[in-house]
């Protein structure tokens, strides 16, 4: 079946440790997202990729860094210099033309960071 | 930049009653489409229902519809029959048309909807 597989569902870090989010796709899908989610903030955007080996920052990239090697895989890395890094984080991913059906959502990683 | 809103951050019906959740936006674009996206405990994002600028006629997915007014700059879910399993988070999202089409989601902060049996 296809979709896109977070993992792990839950992490846990120490302050002052980076961290890498996994997100892989087989959708074939050439764009791919990750948004953070707090409670009563809603989705807010980190980056985002339209191809392979380009990306761009999102409203909140502070903190974060991206890598864009594979078509499938998007991850994202969580740096010491973020400063609250403990949220809900999910990666999404789209097809050119088909803007309409908006985005695939991954299920999630909860990062708890102590 | 786009910008969403959704002024209720709680709302309840009545099991088989009828809710509306509200949002409005801005935008000083003329093309772009709309979502309506569910999420339940699970967290799962769930794409409840879509409207694309251009269509007049508003977008109806089941118990699940939508009153797109372009002008006022609002799009607010109607969901008909109440069920417990409605009971989720809800946002609306708006997504620009620009280019590929593959541009971002902006979410409003979303309405926690509650199912009263």
């Amino acid at each position: 079946d296809g979709g896109i597989t977070q993992s792990p569902k839950y992490l846990f870090r120490k302050e002052g440790q980076n961290v890498t989010l996994s997100c892989e796709q087989n959708l074939n899908h050439d764009a791919m997202y990750w948004y953070r989610q707090d409670p009563g903030q809603g989705l807010r955007l980190i980056y985002y990729s339209q191809i392979v080996n380009d990306f761009q920052k999102g409203d909140i990239a502070e903190g974060y860094s991206v890598s864009r090697e594979k078509k499938e895989s998007f991850p994202l890395t969580v740096t010491s210099a973020q400063k609250n890094p403990t949220a809900f984080y999910l990666c999404a991913s789209s097809r050119p033309g088909q803007g309409a059906y908006g985005q695939y959502f991954g299920p999630g990683t909860r990062l708890t960071v102590t | 930049a786009q910008t969403v809103t959704q002024s209720q951050p709680e709302m309840s019906v009545q099991e088989a009653e009828t809710v509306t959740l509200s949002c409005t936006y801005d935008t000083s674009e003329s093309d772009y489409y709309l979502f309506w996206y569910k999420q339940p405990p699970s967290r799962q994002m769930i794409l409840v229902i879509r409207q694309e600028a251009y269509k007049q006629q508003n977008a109806t997915e089941n118990r699940f519809s939508v009153n797109f007014q372009k002008a006022a700059k609002s799009f607010s879910l109607k969901i008909s029959d109440s069920q417990l399993g409605d009971a989720a988070m809800y946002f609306c999202a708006y997504r620009s048309r620009a280019g590929t089409g593959n541009t971002p989601l902006v979410f409003g902060k979303g309405t926690r909807l509650s199912v009263i049996a």
